[in-house]
């Protein structure tokens, strides 16, 4: 089956820093890659479409500018938490659909723990 | 617009007791609908899906589900339970040329009593 990684698997940081989480599809090439977010006992909540070469989609409520989204290459999207503060504390996730599928079958990552101290 | 709901954030059974995880869509568009397997602290798994064609799908682990057009369901189910199966589950629709995007249940927990 297709692979999704991601990196950092986990990370904490200060308040008001940003970081930044990698997506990457292994052995598949992704136009389209979708960013998770997840709170602990609660479903996953789209935020945004990443997509190759234009402007990431973002879901009603999710703050552009807060959360920047890069899809440098048709295997790569990156995920920016600008001035992350406690409440960006989460679980985050990306998925790519393969190209060639015409189901949309998707492929998780395995995801990103976030702690904002 | 497509939702999803799936009944019960928790259910619990007997090891070796029947496994039914409960999962009604709404869509505009024919759906493509999807069961994941979530284990603590990681990404989701495929269970199964259905797309076209058959309606009773069989997915790993012994799982199956059955599109019902009518009651606009996708119930997930197991013969038999494994202590092993003790998961989050979300059910999860998608559409033709809706780009792959996925929209999440609230999940399911399931617990397994030995």
């Amino acid at each position: 089956g297709a692979v999704v990684s991601q990196h950092p698997s986990w990370v904490i940081c200060k308040s008001g820093t940003s970081v930044k989480i990698e997506c990457r599809s292994l052995d598949f090439q992704a136009t389209t890659m979708f960013w998770y977010r997840q709170f602990p006992k609660q479903s996953l909540m789209l935020m945004a479409t990443s997509n190759e070469g234009s402007k990431a989609t973002y879901e009603q409520g999710v703050e552009k500018d807060k959360f920047l989204i890069n899809h440098a290459s048709l295997t790569l999207s990156t995920l920016t938490v600008t001035s992350a503060h406690p409440e960006d504390s989460s679980f985050y996730i990306c998925s790519a659909p393969r190209l060639a599928s015409s189901y949309n079958e998707q492929f998780f990552g395995p995801g990103t723990r976030l702690t904002v101290l | 617009a497509q939702s999803v709901t799936q009944l019960g954030s928790h259910v619990s059974v007997s090891e070796g007791a029947l496994v039914l995880l409960r999962c009604n869509y709404s869509s505009s568009v024919p759906p493509y609908l999807f069961w994941y397997v979530q284990y603590p602290n990681q990404g989701l798994q495929l269970l199964l899906k259905y797309t076209t064609g058959a309606t009773l799908v069989k997915g790993i682990n012994g799982f199956e589900a059955e599109f019902k057009k009518s009651e606009t369901s996708f119930h997930l189910t197991k013969p038999s339970a494994h202590m092993s199966d003790a998961a989050e589950y979300f059910c999860a629709v998608s559409g033709y040329n809706q780009g792959g995007k996925l929209i999440f249940g609230q999940g399911t927990e399931l617990s397994v009593k030995p």
